[in-house]
């Protein structure tokens, strides 16, 4: 049981280049999450999933795209990536007002 | 708009010194108030979601406690494994059909031998 797992771990992109960041969870949930974890700002909710095809602005969306076109998966891009979009980024998935379980983050330096 | 806020932001412990962490959350309406652990370079791990005012939760060495304000991470005897920081977060009980948490800021908790 993987529980939720994400691809690359880490990565090093130059300004303007994109990427896909992948995120897999075998539990069945319906609800998945990306946030980004920066020193002294805690966890920030970039996107959400409510279920298959859906997708949503959390808190700190611009830049910053997403898709749920399988349940088990939640794709987060990049189309032009910044400086700023450096950080630890975590996917998390839950089943309703339940415990979120999260991956191991993704380490992205942009230079 | 919610918020968490978590106190203090760093603690250093000697091996079986008793301590307390807080949360203190301010939101409309709580659905459920989770404690997490995080290991450096990991993901967040669960530990506990209380769910209203008075309830308590166990686990080892941690106790975690609920008022309509705020909530106590209170760690008894710890050791050095217990070094970690400790996130809470809040759910709110907006009535809408997400389960977005709102995060504190965490407490980064080192215990020394």
């Amino acid at each position: 049981n993987a529980g939720v797992t994400q691809t690359p771990k880490f990565r090093v992109l130059k300004t303007g280049q994109s990427m896909t960041l992948l995120c897999a969870q075998d539990m069945n949930h319906e609800y998945m999450y990306w946030y980004r974890q920066d020193p002294g700002m805690g966890l920030r909710l970039i996107h959400y999933s409510v279920g298959e095809g859906t997708t949503a602005k959390g808190e700190v969306p611009d830049g910053y795209n997403v898709s749920r076109l399988k349940k088990q998966n939640f794709l987060l891009g990049l189309e032009s990536a910044a400086p700023s979009q450096t950080s630890v980024y975590f996917c998390a998935s839950n089943q309703g007002p339940l415990k979120a379980f999260f991956g191991q983050g993704t380490r992205l330096t942009v230079v | 708009e919610d918020q968490v806020t978590q106190s203090p932001e760093a603690l250093r412990l000697q091996e079986g010194e008793s301590s307390s962490l807080n949360c203190s959350y301010t939101v409309s309406g709580l659905r459920g108030l989770f404690w997490y652990r995080q290991d450096p370079g990991k993901g967040p791990e669960f530990l506990f979601t209380l769910y209203s005012a008075g309830e308590e939760k166990e686990k080892e060495r941690l106790k975690a406690t609920l008022t309509k304000k705020e909530s106590f991470l209170h760690i008894t005897a710890p050791k050095p494994e217990d070094s970690a920081t400790y996130l809470c977060a809040v759910l709110p009980n907006s009535g809408g059909s997400n389960y977005k948490l709102t995060f504190g800021k965490g407490t980064l908790l080192t215990v020394n031998p």
